[in-house]
């Protein structure tokens, strides 16, 4: 099975702080995702990566930033914590599936901002 | 508009009961289509792919009509278990490779 972890399950932090988000995937996948997801917004992409050291912005990248120095491990970066960021983080690997790349998810991050 | 429009709900229904979910999607150059469940406060997990031919497992299916750019959800003789978000998933292919644009899901509740 597609094992995705995420470094903390809940976690607060104050405005300004510097907050690091960590993901890992078991399975050697190239594709690693990082979403958000707030009431009545769904879920929106805010960094992906196909590659080691590569990245691409999703949908609303302002304020995040990412890392991927290993294969295996995609890291959220908020520089400057703002109360806008409060939300739950979703990280997620893609892999095959008849064709089409579908998506395992970690279990998120409930990140509070105070 | 958003590119992936579902109906947020929630839905009420009786154990037993027959639901339909449906979702519209706007890009006609998607290429494949899932639908995912979302339990309370926890990660959203694929619940089945969708095929133009329509596909069943036990006693949910799933249709896709192309030509309308809408995809349908049914389950049947609903279970309290069933209560969820049900979230309907578009991929394309795109410039760094397959991308998944996401629904805002629509919220099932069974009831006794």
């Amino acid at each position: 099975d597609v094992k995705v972890t995420q470094s903390s399950r809940y976690l607060v932090k104050r405005t300004g702080e510097k907050v690091f988000l960590e993901c890992v995937q078991d399975m050697d996948h190239e594709n690693m995702f990082w979403y958000r997801q707030d009431p009545g917004l769904g879920l929106r992409l805010i960094y992906f990566s196909y590659d080691v050291k590569m990245k691409e912005k999703g949908d609303i990248p302002e304020g995040y930033s990412v890392s991927r120095e290993k294969k295996e491990r995609f890291s959220l970066i908020l520089e400057s914590a703002s109360t806008n960021q409060t939300s739950m983080y979703l990280c997620a690997s893609t892999r095959p599936l008849a064709g089409a790349d579908t998506q395992y998810f970690g279990p998120g991050t409930r990140l509070t901002v105070l | 508009r958003k590119e992936v429009e579902q109906d947020p709900g929630p839905f009420n229904v009786p154990e037993g009961a027959t639901v339909a979910f449906n979702c519209t999607y706007s890009n006609s150059a998607s290429q494949s289509f899932f639908w995912y469940r979302q339990d309370c406060r926890k990660e959203p997990k694929l619940l089945m792919s969708v095929y133009s031919s329509g596909n069943e497992d036990g006693r949910f299916t799933a249709q896709l009509n192309r030509a309308s750019q809408y995809i349908s959800l049914l389950i049947r003789d609903s279970k309290l278990s069933d209560s969820a978000t049900y979230l309907c998933v578009v991929n394309m292919w795109g410039n760094a490779g397959n991308m998944l644009t996401f629904g805002g899901g629509t919220r099932l509740m069974v009831k006794p």
